[in-house]
């Protein structure tokens, strides 16, 4: 069946400083990608997709890369901020059967000190 | 535009109880989906809706889960009887259908005690 894989947490960082969260996944066909964020107390926002091969998605200064031959798709910030304080899902959206079930990792928290 | 809503926001209740929880997709998405999200993990869907019928229940506690959209717009999502095990957030999306981004409500965060 199909799964995403992510670095665990927390992951700590200054302001500014570069974020990478890895995302890896297994699935069969051709799967879309998704970043989900979570800030606390609220539900999920999509922060980016990617719906095949080679495409990047991007927003907010965020962006990651589908990358089909090392089945990931991890996430980068070149400058993060306190405000980027969150939760973060990898996700991928299956649609066979019918369905548009989405799969998540188990999410990455970080936390940006100043 | 107005977002998807869910309540209650939090509920509490004591094992083998009965509970419910609301979700109002936003206007004109014809697809919804129920989430079960437990702490320190992703959500899982647990029922996918295509107007006021089932797409996927595959993952659904039928003996103790059931969800209904009756009128293709509003949904509720029952637990009866609840289990300590069913603690966690539930989440409720929509898409315009069924290959559009999913969009995702507040969630209910129901502690079974």
């Amino acid at each position: 069946g199909n799964s995403v894989t992510q670095m665990e947490g927390p992951v700590t960082l200054s302001e500014e400083a570069f974020l990478t969260i890895n995302c890896t996944y297994t699935a069969t066909g051709y799967p879309s990608l998704f970043w989900y964020v979570q800030y606390p107390g609220e539900g999920l926002q999509l922060l980016l997709k990617a719906t095949k091969a080679d495409d990047k998605g991007s927003n907010k200064g965020f962006e990651a890369t589908y990358r089909k031959e090392t089945t990931s798709f991890h996430l980068e910030k070149g400058s993060v901020q306190v405000s980027d304080s969150a939760v973060y899902f990898c996700a991928l959206s299956d649609l066979t059967g019918g369905g548009n079930k989405l799969t998540f990792g188990t999410g990455t928290q970080l936390k940006v000190e100043l | 535009e107005a977002g998807v809503a869910q309540s209650p926001r939090y509920k509490i209740i004591e094992k083998r109880q009965s509970v419910a929880f609301w979700c109002n997709p936003i206007s004109g998405h014809a697809t919804l989906y129920w989430y079960q999200q437990i702490l320190g993990q992703g959500p899982k869907l647990l029922i996918q809706f295509q107007n006021n019928g089932v797409v996927d229940d595959s993952q659904l506690p039928k003996d103790r889960f059931s969800a209904e959209r009756l009128k293709g717009v509003d949904s509720t999502l029952k637990i009866q009887p609840a289990k300590l095990e069913d603690s966690a957030v539930y989440l409720c999306a929509s898409s315009l259908d069924m290959v559009e981004t999913q969009y995702f409500g507040p969630g209910t965060r129901l502690l079974v005690l």
